[in-house]
């Protein structure tokens, strides 16, 4: 009941080079749509979010486009830098008892090479 | 330091046994959470908590017992320990939104081998 889908589980990107990494939901009640970044040993930390009043948000070189009307969302990693190089999970999620409970992808292991 | 803190950072336990993770967070936040890591699943929820004394199931409950006596505190258990519990466990707290999103952070981990 994967209700977050993930794509590509692997991504290999040149340096300078843009990346780009897909989900897609099945819910309509998500309203919260964040995107986490994670390294090696380390807990995921939040990256940037959107929610679905939007149709776009940016952060310095990070992007989420948001198409409410296809259930989808993607991160788009703009002038990619090998520092970036890391496993980057969407996530959906909506007000309820659980609070704000993230329904996480599978993750996409990104590399970027110099 | 403020922040949360998951111990031990790594146990090795046997198949049967009963081993508990801790969780302590500095925020008081009101939200808690205990996610499991695998390869090929991302991150699944195991339990939740909207404050001291209130938990519930989340996606993979089984096998696993959680308890908040403490708004600090959220200890997850493991009855007795199966092979299939071998994961990397994460937990997290949350607060209300930030303006950059809700105050979900994680802590470091903690990686369960059961043999």
């Amino acid at each position: 009941q994967q209700q977050v889908k993930q794509s590509p589980q692997s991504l290999i990107v040149q340096k300078g080079g843009i990346s780009i990494i897909n989900c897609a939901y099945e819910n309509t009640a998500f309203d919260y749509f964040p995107w986490y970044q994670q390294f090696p040993g380390k807990g995921p930390a939040l990256l940037i979010a959107i929610r679905p009043d939007v149709s776009e948000k940016k952060e310095g070189r990070f992007t989420i486009s948001f198409n409410k009307s296809a259930k989808q969302f993607s991160l788009h990693i703009m002038d990619s830098q090998p520092g970036d190089s890391a496993t980057y999970f969407c996530a959906a999620s909506m007000n309820s008892n659980s609070g704000y409970a993230l329904n996480f992808g599978k993750g996409t292991s990104l590399l970027v090479t110099p | 330091d403020a922040g949360i803190t998951q111990s031990p950072r790594y146990k090795i336990t046997e198949t049967g046994r009963q081993v508990t993770l801790m969780c302590h967070q500095t925020w008081s936040h009101s939200y808690m959470f205990w996610y499991r890591q695998d390869l090929g699943h991302g991150l699944r929820l195991i339990y939740y908590s909207a404050a001291a004394d209130i938990t519930d199931k989340g996606e993979v409950p089984d096998g696993y017992v959680v308890s908040r006596s403490k708004t600090e505190n959220f200890p997850l258990t493991l009855e007795s320990a199966t092979r299939s519990q071998t994961s990397v466990y994460f937990c997290a707290s949350s607060e209300s939104w930030t303006g950059r999103g809700y105050g979900y952070t994680f802590g470091s981990g903690t990686r369960l081998t059961v043999v």
